[in-house]
C-alpha cells in the first residue's frame, strides 16, 4: 500500500527551464510534507517542506504547492540548473505517525545544459 | 562539526552471515531512524528509535534487529534470516519524533550499501 506516490520516474528538461517533480498521497491524516534531494552514493538532504495550513512555501528558487483537496503536492525548480540533476524524494508524516516519514518512490531529474 | 557518522560505506557479506551497521550521531537528536533504499522503492522503514532503550518496527523489520542503549548510537543488525540484503542503507535522525512542523526533517548520513555475495 504506497501512501506516497511519485508516478513520474524521471523528468529531463533544459537548463533554465521549470522543473515540475509531482506527488500524491492517499493518507489523509498526513499533514506535513517534505522534499529532499538525493545524489548517488550519498544520504537524502533536505530541501524544503510545506505544513498543512499552506498551500504553498517558497525558498529561493524551489517553491512546493499543496492541494490538500486533491492530495497532490508539487515542487518547482526555476530556474533549472545542472546541479539540479539528482533524484527528488516527496515525504510525508502526520501526528499519526509519530513523526515518521513516508517516503515516495523518487523522481530522477536530470536538466541538460 | 555536527553530523550522522555511518559506517562501513561499503560492506560485503557471505549467505548466512550476520553483519552490522554502525551509525553515530552529535546532533543531540532523540529519534533515529533506519531505511532501506531499493531501486524504483524509495526509501522503506525498517525500525526507529524514538528515546534511549526504546525502540520500534517499521514497514519491513523481517529480518533486521536493532539496540539503543545510548543517545548517539543506533546500530543495525542485518541476520541472515533477511531473504535479500542487498541494498544501500541509510540511517537518519531527527529532533524530536513526534508533532508539530518541523518534527519530520531528518538528517541523514551517507549510508553503507551491503552487497551479499
Amino acid at each position: 500500500d504506497q501512501q506516497v506516490k511519485q508516478n513520474s520516474p524521471s523528468l529531463s528538461v533544459q537548463e533554465g527551464r521549470i522543473s515540475i517533480l509531482n506527488c500524491d498521497y492517499t493518507n489523509s491524516m498526513f499533514d506535513y510534507f517534505l522534499w529532499y534531494k538525493k545524489y548517488p552514493a550519498e544520504g537524502p538532504t533536505f530541501l524544503i517542506s510545506i505544513s498543512s495550513i499552506k498551500d504553498k512555501n517558497e525558498d529561493g528558487r524551489f517553491t512546493v504547492f499543496l492541494n490538500k483537496s486533491a492530495k497532490h503536492l508539487s515542487l518547482h525548480i526555476v530556474p533549472s540548473q545542472p546541479g539540479d540533476s539528482a533524484v527528488y524524494f516527496c515525504a510525508a508524516t502526520g501526528s499519526g505517525n509519530t513523526g515518521k516519514l513516508i517516503f515516495g518512490q523518487g523522481t530522477t531529474l536530470q536538466v541538460k545544459p | 562539526d555536527g553530523g550522522i557518522t555511518q559506517s562501513p560505506k561499503y560492506l560485503f557479506r557471505k549467505e548466512g552471515q550476520n553483519v552490522t551497521l554502525s551509525c553515530e550521531q552529535n546532533l543531540n537528536h532523540d529519534a533515529m531512524y533506519w531505511y532501506r533504499q531499493d531501486p524504483g522503492q524509495g526509501l522503506r522503514l525498517i525500525y526507529y528509535s524514538q528515546i534511549v532503550n526504546d525502540f520500534q518496527k517499521g514497514d519491513i523489520a523481517e529480518g533486521y534487529s536493532v539496540s539503543r542503549e545510548k543517545k548517539e548510537s543506533f546500530p543495525l543488525t542485518v541476520t541472515s534470516a533477511q531473504k535479500n540484503p542487498t541494498a544501500f542503507y541509510l540511517c537518519a535522525s531527527s529532533i524530536r519524533s513526534s508533532g508539530g512542523p518541523n518534527t519530520g526533517e531528518l538528517f541523514f548520513g551517507e549510508g553503507s550499501r551491503l552487497t551479499v555475495l
